[in-house]
């Protein structure tokens, strides 16, 4: 079985603080995606990843950067947490065909 | 802007009565469409990839079908039980692109 592990369930952050959340994949997949889930809008692409150290904007890339030093590891920072990134964050993996697998997501709250 | 639709957003029913609902999609450039089933406190499962028009898929009581030449796919639910109760998503793949295109969900609630 796939598994796509996140590092944190809940978080709670300052405004201002730099927040990094973590997703590993263990089935070699090629592609990793950060999503958001808002009540009412859906899941929104933030960044996806298709190769080592590549990376590309997703819908809504503005207040992320993105980070994909191993093939398993795909890292999600915040650089100055606001208030309007508080979400649900949801990690996916593929590999050809586009069936992602999704982690478990992680609330985070910025206070 | 490429838009997915699902109808309708949120549905509550009774144990054993069916469901269905409906993902509407751009059929323009269409490669794939895809299901996800999101229990609460839980990560979101593949339920169905479907690519062909006229396509239907069956996993247990849950079924879906595709048109691809007017749009749209239903997923419908015979004789729903509480577990059934999720949030559905359906994402388009358009083909060219590692991307999904995600619809704003349909929250399902069976009630005992």
């Amino acid at each position: 079985d796939v598994k796509v592990t996140q590092s944190s369930r809940y978080l709670v952050k300052r405004t201002g603080e730099k927040v990094f959340l973590e997703c590993v994949q263990d089935m070699d997949h090629e592609n990793m995606f950060w999503y958001r889930q808002d009540p009412g809008l859906g899941l929104r692409l933030i960044y996806f990843s298709y190769d080592v150290k590549m990376k590309e904007k997703g819908d809504i890339p503005e207040g992320y950067s993105v980070s994909r030093e191993k093939k398993e590891r795909f890292s999600l920072i915040l650089e100055s947490a606001s208030t309007n990134q508080t979400s649900m964050y949801l990690c996916a993996s593929s590999l050809q065909p586009l069936t992602q697998y999704f982690g478990p997501g992680t609330r985070l709250l910025v206070l | 802007i490429l838009n997915v639709e699902q109808s309708p957003q949120s549905l509550h029913v009774q144990e054993g009565d069916s469901t269905n609902f409906t993902c509407s999609f751009p059929s323009s450039n269409f490669y794939a469409l895809h299901w996800y089933r999101w229990e609460t406190a839980k990560s979101p499962e593949a339920l169905f990839v479907m690519t062909l028009n006229g396509d239907e898929k069956k996993k247990g009581r849950i079924s879906a079908t595709l048109n691809t030449k007017e749009g749209y796919s239903y997923l419908y639910i015979k004789g729903s039980q509480p577990e059934d109760s999720a949030t559905y998503l359906c994402a388009l793949d358009q083909g060219g692109s590692e991307k999904l295109v995600f619809g704003k969900g349909m929250k399902l609630t069976v009630n005992p």
